[in-house]
């Protein structure tokens, strides 16, 4: 069965810190993944599609990165407002989400 | 600006069937190119797509789930409806609804937490 899967699970960072995540796809999906992030009490907002297209309105501090199996998202700067959970999402067949990664 | 708020019942005993609804609000939910899903987030199974119906009832379903689920559109009513049946524990859910089949954009309703016991 089709997996995604995010490391690490969770982080622990500080304001100004460069953060990374991984997801790595069990099959090659070309560039057919997105980011979103999940703050508490609330729906996932989508930060990147198509692998690397920043979503209109989210902040340049986040870019996405990969192609084929492996997948990066990057914050330059973490904000106090980035804390919380972010997910990766293929859609190269019907929506498949990644495990999460919190970032705390 | 589109709104989507979910409701129903928040505890499904198991055997039973789930029914959710999802009223959109300011802008029509047969609207041209425009889709709906059903995405649920458990602490067991993460964020899992359901389905999605467009614009022209036409649906699509999560494979793993296909044979329980139903999803169905009141054009009258401006509501997504999601029927689940029969529910286990398993369904125990925070079930949202998106705008959206393939990436999910927003709106997406702020949710409706249904266990199963």
């Amino acid at each position: 069965a089709f997996k995604l899967t995010q490391s690490p699970s969770s982080l622990s960072a500080s304001v100004g810190d460069r953060v990374t995540i991984t997801c790595r796809a069990s099959r090659d999906i070309g560039g057919a993944l997105a980011w979103y992030q999940q703050t508490p009490g609330k729906p996932p907002n989508l930060l990147i599609y198509d692998a690397s297209t920043l979503e209109v309105g989210v902040p340049t501090r986040f870019s996405g990165r990969g192609f084929g199996t492996d997948f990066t998202l990057i914050i330059s700067s973490l904000r106090p407002e980035d804390f919380g959970t972010y997910f990766c999402q293929q859609f190269q067949t019907y929506p498949i989400f990644g495990g999460g990664t919190r970032v705390e | 600006q589109v709104h989507l708020q979910e409701s129903g019942p928040g505890l499904v005993k198991p055997s039973e069937t789930l029914t959710l609804t999802c009223t959109v609000s300011n802008v029509s939910v047969n609207s041209v190119n425009y889709y709906w899903s059903w995405i649920r987030q458990s602490p067991g199974k993460g964020l899992e797509w359901l389905g999605y119906i467009g614009y022209t009832g036409s649906t699509s379903y999560n494979r793993a789930i296909k044979s329980q689920l139903t999803i169905s559109m009141d054009k009258s009513k401006n509501e997504i409806s999601l029927r689940l049946r029969p529910v286990t524990v398993a369904d125990t859910a925070l079930y949202f609804c998106a705008k959206g089949s393939t990436i999910f954009r927003g709106p997406w309703g702020l949710g409706r937490l249904v266990t199963v016991s």
